[in-house]
């Protein structure tokens, strides 16, 4: 079992639309939390971290259940932007800088 | 399909010493990048290929050479080990309109 597992879509929704990522993981030791949002093309950015009170930053939830060892990555009112390909990325304890990707889950918004 | 395959996982070197990391994909993407991961400072863009043949700097290109002779390959350089290219070295490749895929990651540790 991969250590961080997303499911690939793609994910097809209409402006307007709420759309839920999940991502889990098998590293109970994982530490710290990111959602990256990946252009082709482009370097993958920094969407949000993600910490186990949830966070939200604008249309963007993040949440964390460390129980049931998953992430989650809500978007309200998509936009025709919001398509691209967004990455779990988790980092775990006293592993140095390395950081565990999941292959992604693509998006894309229709008009 | 491997996807996208890197190696060595983990390399040591001395200062000035020189060394290839390794990356091949087996999907036929036309894109082809590498990135470094620091901590504080996210993935950043080391050089990127968008075909065989073709190749160009990203944001952070001094130090490291590559080259795109077969669309599987994308190997990269280092023409003299400095202390500040100890990081984590991801290979990633992708096909236009489709999602970004990494490969495991090299760690480099320059003494």
């Amino acid at each position: 079992r991969k250590e961080v597992e997303q499911d690939p879509g793609p994910f097809n929704v209409p402006e307007g639309a709420t759309v839920a990522f999940n991502c889990t993981y098998s590293n109970s030791a994982s530490q710290s939390f990111f959602w990256y949002r990946q252009d082709c093309r482009k370097e993958p950015k920094l969407l949000m971290s993600v910490y186990s009170s949830g966070n939200e930053d604008g249309r963007f939830t993040a949440q964390l259940n460390r129980a049931s060892q998953y992430i989650s990555l809500l978007i309200r009112d998509s936009k025709l932007s919001d398509s691209a390909t967004y990455l779990c990325v988790l980092q775990k304890a006293n592993s140095g800088y390395a950081l565990n990707f999941g292959k992604g889950t693509s998006l894309l918004v229709t008009p | 399909n491997a996807g996208v395959t890197q190696t060595p996982k983990f390399q040591v070197l001395k200062t000035g010493q020189s060394m290839t990391l390794q990356c091949a994909q087996d999907m036929n993407h036309e894109y082809m990048s590498w990135y470094r991961q620091d901590p504080g400072m996210g993935l950043r863009l080391i050089h990127y290929s968008v075909g065989a043949g073709i190749t160009d700097q990203g944001e952070v290109p001094n130090g490291y050479n590559v080259s795109r002779s077969t669309t599987e390959d994308f190997p990269l350089r280092l023409l003299s080990a400095a202390p500040s290219q100890t990081s984590v070295y991801f290979c990633a490749s992708c096909r236009e309109g489709g999602p970004q895929y990494f490969g495991p990651g090299t760690r480099l540790l320059v003494l």
